[in-house]
């Protein structure tokens, strides 16, 4: 079983350059998120989705861009990257019911992206 | 603003011990928790999830349980093994919100 998964899962960025995370999850799940996780920082939501053509922005969401056209994918856009969004991005999706809450969350194996 | 306190930040442990990580959370409307465990390099791998209707959730070796009114949750592993080393993390979620992650227990079980 697939899950989800997230390409790539390398990436060595010059500042100021451009890039396309992509998540991809064969489960039929509403919900979709792209975190951060940083050392002494935990885990960081950046921007969800809770369906086709829907997004929304989580807690850190400056410097990033993203898109939902399609249910079973999510990517998260950075447009002129920098030294600080050198991180390990995780995606995640789950079931959900708008107004009530999310269900059970599942994670891809992550994409480490540095920014010289 | 829900917070998420996990203790002891790290644990060392000798093999075969039954032991128990901690995790608090400040607003106990809760829709769910859920614990997860991560391997260095690797991604988060759910463990079990709690409904907010649900006291304790078992699978295998793993119990976790869950006290909304006093802002609790607590993992117990039983005969620790080596293989038992990780991350832990516990993450939350209220009602239409989406999940907070507390900071993670570090767990070394040593042989």
């Amino acid at each position: 079983n697939a899950g989800v998964t997230q390409t790539p899962k390398f990436r060595v960025l010059k500042t100021g350059q451009s890039m396309t995370l992509l998540c991809a999850q064969d489960m039929n799940h509403e919900y979709m998120y792209w975190y951060r996780q940083d050392p002494g920082m935990g885990l960081r939501l950046i921007h969800y989705s809770v369906g086709e053509g829907t997004t929304a922005k989580g807690e850190v969401p400056d410097g990033y861009n993203v898109s939902r056209l399609k249910k079973q994918n999510f990517l998260l856009g950075l447009e002129s990257a920098a030294p600080s969004q050198t991180s390990v991005y995780f995606c995640a999706s789950s079931y959900g019911n708008r107004g009530r809450g999310t269900g059970e969350l599942f994670f891809g194996e992550g994409s480490r992206l540095t920014v010289l | 603003k829900q917070e998420v306190t996990q203790i002891p930040a790290a644990l060392s442990v000798p093999e075969g011990e039954n032991l128990v990580l901690n995790c608090s959370f400040t607003d106990s409307a809760i829709y769910n928790l859920q614990w997860f465990r991560q391997d260095p390099g690797k991604g988060l791998t759910s463990l079990l999830l709690i409904q907010s209707s649900q006291r304790e959730q078992t699978s295998g070796r793993l119990n976790a349980s869950l006290d909304k009114s006093s802002g609790r949750s607590t993992l117990y592993i039983a005969a620790s093994q080596p293989g038992d080393s990780a991350t832990y993390l516990c993450a939350v979620s209220l009602y239409g919100q989406n999940f907070v992650f507390g900071p993670g227990t570090r767990l070394s079980v040593l042989p």
